[in-house]
């Protein structure tokens, strides 16, 4: 199966920092790849996906690039409500791995 | 408006069965895959399962961590989705999502709010 790495495992910034979170597949899964954002004791929700597609209502501070094997999510200016764990996910084909997650906080 | 509604959660001991329910409603359920996502407590996401639709034969796949005693099912004419567990084991204890998979993107987008299964003696 193809593994899903995240770096890095947690990070703080301050607000309206930039933010850079990769997400590494270790076989190319084209562009077949998803990120989510979980809020503290909330349920995941999809932030984009095909790599750099943000999905409906996501604030365009986000954003999503890769291809293959390598990715990144950006947030762009950190907001307080960024506060959450992230996680990347394959979907290519089974089994649709989620990476180990990456927790954004505020410095 | 989507909904995802999980059911039949619950502490079971280790090696017993337990069957989960997924009511789905606001969409055309029988066209969408749907997946089972769980989270342990204070640990990241895992996929365990999909089913598909009828259109792809109903075919299932299964995370390594649960082939042989997890069984996913549907019925398309209650709109319900079914996960039946066997042979439970501690480390199955976890939150467990239905989720609904989007039609043209591939990528989950629609989760519900998860039921906590405990597998303790």
């Amino acid at each position: 199966d193809i593994q899903m790495t995240q770096s890095p495992a947690s990070l703080s910034a301050s607000v309206g920092d930039s933010v850079t979170i990769t997400c590494r597949a270790s076989q190319g899964i084209a562009h077949y790849l998803a990120w989510y954002q979980q809020k503290p004791g909330k349920v995941p929700n999809l932030l984009i996906y095909g790599g750099s597609i943000l999905q409906s209502g996501v604030p365009s501070r986000f954003s999503g690039s890769g291809y293959g094997t390598d990715f990144t999510l950006t947030i762009s200016s950190l907001q307080p409500e960024d506060v959450a764990t992230y996680y990347c996910q394959k979907y290519n084909r089974a089994a649709f791995t989620f990476g180990p997650g990456t927790k954004v906080e505020i410095k | 408006e989507v909904l995802l509604v999980e059911s039949g959660g619950g502490l079971v001991q280790p090696g017993g069965s337990l069957r989960l329910s997924c009511a789905a409603s606001g969409f055309t359920f029988s066209d969408h895959y749907i997946d089972w996502v769980r989270q342990a407590p204070g640990k990241g996401l895992e996929w365990i399962g999909r089913i598909k639709s009828g259109a792809s034969s109903y075919t299932t796949e299964y995370a390594a961590s649960v082939e042989g005693r997890f069984t996913m099912s549907r019925d398309d004419s209650k709109n319900s989705l079914y996960l039946q567990m066997n042979s439970l084991k501690t480390e199955d204890t976890a939150l467990y999502y239905c989720t609904r998979v989007d039609f043209w993107s591939g990528a989950i987008d629609f989760w519900g709010q998860g039921t906590l299964v405990t597998v303790s003696s």
